[in-house]
């Protein structure tokens, strides 16, 4: 069985432009986890979807969206990129259960703003 | 305010040794707790899952202890090897309901395993 793929494994912009990260989750997961961590530190929250909505999101300004799609896999935009945006991009998935749902993570997405 | 504290924040340990990390956490409603491994540069891998119910589970050389009454776990490895340098991360659910709420994530415990 696949794990979460993420792409792009890496991706290079330029301050001001847009970034789109894409997340599949493992086959029956219905919610999807996005964080950033940027070198050195700990996974910050940006988002979370279930079942095609947003259930919360993290305290990111609002150039930082995303989206989740009828088959669950996900996207997140960042526009108006920042120097500070780079950082390793993690997407999360989970069956949604509470006792049992296991959360697994895909490699990520390494932003590098120039 | 939900929280999750790890420590100690960094260690670097003789290859061969045993250690243990602390994760304290004040998530309401509970649902479980998760230890994760992450190399790296890389995802961060599942280590041991814990539930209210809980109170020790192993994973090989990883064992974890969780005391839902304090609201403390700790994550034992024994024998330390070269591999387990990295970074070791607490994650606490909460629960709306009978689904999954928000993750609460520890800032992790950086372990340095050294020949």
């Amino acid at each position: 069985e696949a794990g979460v793929t993420q792409s792009p494994t890496h991706l290079i912009k330029t301050r001001g432009q847009q970034a789109t990260l894409r997340c599949s989750p493992i086959s029956g997961h219905t919610s999807v986890y996005w964080y950033q961590q940027a070198l050195g530190l700990g996974l910050q929250f940006l988002l979370w979807y279930d079942e095609g909505e947003e259930r919360n999101r993290g305290n990111f300004p609002p150039r930082f969206s995303g989206r989740q799609f009828p088959n669950y896999s996900s996207e997140l935009n960042v526009n108006a990129l920042e120097l500070e945006d780079s950082a390793l991009y993690l997407c999360a998935s989970s069956s949604g259960l509470a006792d049992t749902g296991e959360l697994f993570f895909g490699e990520g997405s390494r932003l590098t703003v120039l | 305010k939900n929280q999750v504290e790890q420590s100690p924040q960094s260690l670097i340990i003789l290859e061969g040794k045993n250690c243990t990390l602390q994760c304290n956490y004040t998530v309401s409603p509970f649902s479980n707790l998760r230890w994760y491994k992450q190399d790296t540069g890389r995802g961060p891998v599942s280590l041991t899952i814990m539930t209210f119910s809980e109170n020790t589970k192993s994973n090989g050389r990883y064992t974890a202890t969780l005391d839902a009454d304090t609201k403390q776990s700790s994550l034992h490895i024994t024998a330390s090897q070269l591999s387990d340098s990295a970074s070791y991360i607490c994650v606490v659910s909460a629960r709306r309901g009978s689904t999954l709420g928000r993750l609460y994530f520890g800032r992790g415990t950086q372990l340095t395993v050294w020949p």
